[in-house]
């Protein structure tokens, strides 16, 4: 299965909304996951099941979709949420993941 | 609390292997899957494989069959990923993590392998 992760490069400034965009080559029903990588820190599970926030998640962090569109909106985005986001379908195998977002400083 | 902890980052010569370790704490060991991923780099990320240490089972990625072999000790609750016949290609990151209903909900910090001669 196919995931195609948009947009590649996102800028924005703290207090902002932001969406990323996660579609899937064939229904992945809800199997999808997002994940947050920082540098020097282990990548961090934030959502799974399309929108099931993982324990510790803030709630500012949001998952939606089905199917084969997911979105992952940050609401409010604080300084630490700079980062790169991935999404996972893991449907069937083997586990894909998008190419990723950069999240950046505007 | 769950922690992932794999060994250093490995320079090795085109056509030599390298095996790298993940020691598992904070939760029974043998009740898990461990997977192995990689990144290589500024690219995104491939599940490689994945196995029970309870049985020793294990299932791969066809594109890393024959190349990577997954293994555990249980007595140490450690998981290791050897990788053959090394090229530039197998030059990357490999993370170990825990599947967690299909996700993963923890990470190694990340191995960095360096294939070069």
């Amino acid at each position: 299965v196919q995931m195609t992760q948009s947009p590649s490069y996102l800028a924005a400034s703290p207090g902002e909304s932001v969406s990323i965009s996660c579609k899937a080559s064939k229904s992945i029903s809800n199997n999808l996951a997002w994940y947050q990588e920082k540098p020097g820190k282990a990548n961090k599970l934030l959502i799974h099941s399309g929108s099931t926030l993982q324990s510790g998640t803030p709630s500012r962090f949001s998952g939606s979709g089905s199917g084969t569109d997911f979105t992952l909106t940050i609401r409010s985005l604080e300084s630490e949420d700079f980062a790169v986001y991935y999404c996972q379908q893991y449907n069937e195998y083997p586990d894909t993941f998008g190419a990723g977002t950069k999240l950046e400083l505007k | 609390q769950v922690k992932l902890l794999q060994s250093g980052a490995a320079l090795v010569k085109p056509g030599a292997s390298v095996k790298m370790s993940c020691k598992a704490s904070g939760y029974t060991f043998t009740d898990y899957w461990v997977s192995w991923v990689k990144q290589s780099h500024g690219k995104s990320l491939e599940w490689i494989g994945e196995i029970y240490p309870n049985s020793g089972a294990t299932n791969f990625n066809e594109k890393f069959k024959g190349k990577a072999t997954l293994t555990v000790d249980k007595s140490t609750s450690t998981a290791y990923m050897e990788l053959s016949r090394l090229t530039s290609e197998d030059s990357a990151i490999y993370y170990c993590t825990r599947p967690y209903y299909g996700s993963y909900d923890y990470w190694g910090q990340g191995v960095m392998v360096t294939v070069s001669s």
